[in-house]
């Protein structure tokens, strides 16, 4: 059964940046039919995605945060990060790692991580 | 970017009644289209991709229908498990956007 574990620090000071992982078991992360996702949810909120990519490197953001946002896969491990560079308080929020569903163009999350609520405050 | 609108906002529904509730996109998304369900505390579970097939272990009452702009997902018979929020999310095109979610909770 597939599972994706969110981690890293839950308070991430103005101005910082803040920086996720993904741990990806039960599948491979170099699975040429995925890509892998990011996705937030500010408190009482609804869902914004961030940016998708697959392990060979092509990568979707959006363009919201796109001057911002990076994300890398890391093989060895079976890992994905999020890094998002000069957070303020509208960073503030719960984030989701995600498997996107992609042959022959991308289609659906079908996985989701249970989330890892950040917080950024001074 | 393709904006995602749902309606209502709100749905109150006694158990075992039926429950519809609407998805727009503000231009066509083909078929390209998945429902979630989103219970508090949870992460969203997909229920519907491809504008109406049900993902693996999605029970039968729940059914969804529609292709370019209007889609729909409907609740045959609402039970106790099913109070939660409902977002839709287009595939169509980068970026990838989500509607702002339809609560569906007790009458």
């Amino acid at each position: 059964q597939l599972q994706l574990q969110e981690s890293g620090p839950g308070l991430v000071k103005p101005s910082e940046t803040l920086s996720l992982t993904c741990t990806v078991s039960g599948d491979s992360i170099s699975s040429p039919n995925y890509y892998w996702a990011w996705i937030r949810q500010p408190p009482g909120e609804g869902l914004e995605w961030i940016g998708s990519m697959h392990f060979r490197g092509k990568t979707f953001y959006n363009p919201s945060l796109q001057s911002r946002v990076a994300i890398s896969v890391d093989t060895s491990n079976n890992q994905f990060s999020l890094k998002l560079s000069s957070v303020t308080a509208a960073g503030t929020a719960l984030y989701f790692c995600a498997r996107q569903y992609c042959v022959g163009g991308c289609y659906h999350f079908d996985y989701w991580g249970r989330g890892i609520l950040v917080t950024v405050s001074s | 970017e393709i904006v995602m609108t749902q309606s209502p906002a709100t749905l109150s529904v006694s158990p075992g009644e039926r429950a519809t509730l609407s998805c727009r996109a503000s231009q066509s998304v083909t078929s390209n289209l998945a429902w979630f369900q989103q219970k508090p505390g949870q992460a969203p579970r997909l229920l519907i991709y491809g504008a109406s097939t049900r993902a693996t272990g999605i029970p039968a009452r729940f059914s969804a229908s529609g292709s370019g702009t209007e889609f729909a997902l409907t609740i045959s018979s609402l039970e106790s498990g099913d109070f939660a929020v409902y977002y839709c999310q287009q595939y169509e095109r980068w970026p990838l956007t989500f509607g702002p979610g339809t609560t569906v909770d007790i009458k």
